[in-house]
């Protein structure tokens, strides 16, 4: 596709339910990366994939979060028994080059998750 | 830990006013500073930046970076009501992923 897509673009979930977020990236971009805002916040590191190898995973907030890449093409973003502070926008963003984020990073629009 | 440290948090300008964002950081291993614009949807990507005191420039938008003093500055001259949004300053550093600021919310009025 022309750009990162990302769905669903909103979900609600009640406390405790699993939710799974998905990131189409821009085809033939190495790197993609996952972000969570929180409202009123900048993006924070959640976690990084290289084609399908998961380099870093060190922003991942709880053992809850858990991200794959298994064909080094879309990821998923899941989380299992939600939480309230798990609300928030859920950005992905990928990148051409297969370096550490040296390089300009291309957004979706995000999935914004209520845990109610 | 990487930091990095936008301000002001807002501004609000009438409309063809200049405004100056400011953008603090420490990194280790810095690699480069980025500037992105966000309104409701996905941040947009504005400037690269990797070498102190070049000038990137696009239209009304400018930005420079100083490496020696960690910091980097985002002018917008003639403003319209369009720039109005969260602008967001990101550093790659040692760690992967870039260590984004709270942004700066830009309001510009009519």
């Amino acid at each position: 596709g022309a750009g990162v897509s990302q769905s669903p673009r909103y979900k609600v979930a009640k406390r405790g339910q699993d939710v799974a977020l998905r990131c189409d990236p821009i085809s033939g971009h190495v790197s993609l990366f996952w972000y969570q805002q929180a409202l009123g916040q900048g993006p924070e590191f959640l976690t990084y994939f290289q084609n399908e190898a998961q380099l870093d995973k060190s922003g991942l907030p709880s053992d809850r979060f858990f991200a794959e890449r298994p064909e080094g093409s879309v990821s998923t973003l899941k989380i299992q028994r939600t939480q309230q502070e798990d609300s928030a926008v859920y950005l992905c963003a990928s990148s051409l080059t297969g370096n550490e984020n040296t390089g300009e990073l291309f957004f979706g629009e995000g999935s914004r998750l209520t845990v109610l | 830990e990487d930091k990095v440290v936008q301000s002001p948090l807002s501004l609000v300008v009438h409309e063809g006013d200049t405004v100056t964002l400011n953008c603090s950081y420490e990194v280790t291993n810095f690699r480069s500073l980025l500037w992105y614009k966000q309104e409701k949807k996905a941040p947009t990507f504005l400037f690269m930046l990797t070498s102190s005191g070049i000038e990137k420039k696009s239209g009304r938008l400018s930005s420079i970076l100083d490496k020696k003093e960690l910091f980097s500055i985002l002018n917008i001259t003639a403003t319209q009501t369009g720039d109005s949004a969260i602008y967001l300053c990101a550093v790659g550093g040692g760690a992967d992923g870039l260590t984004f600021g709270k942004g700066t919310h830009l309001i510009i009025q009519p």
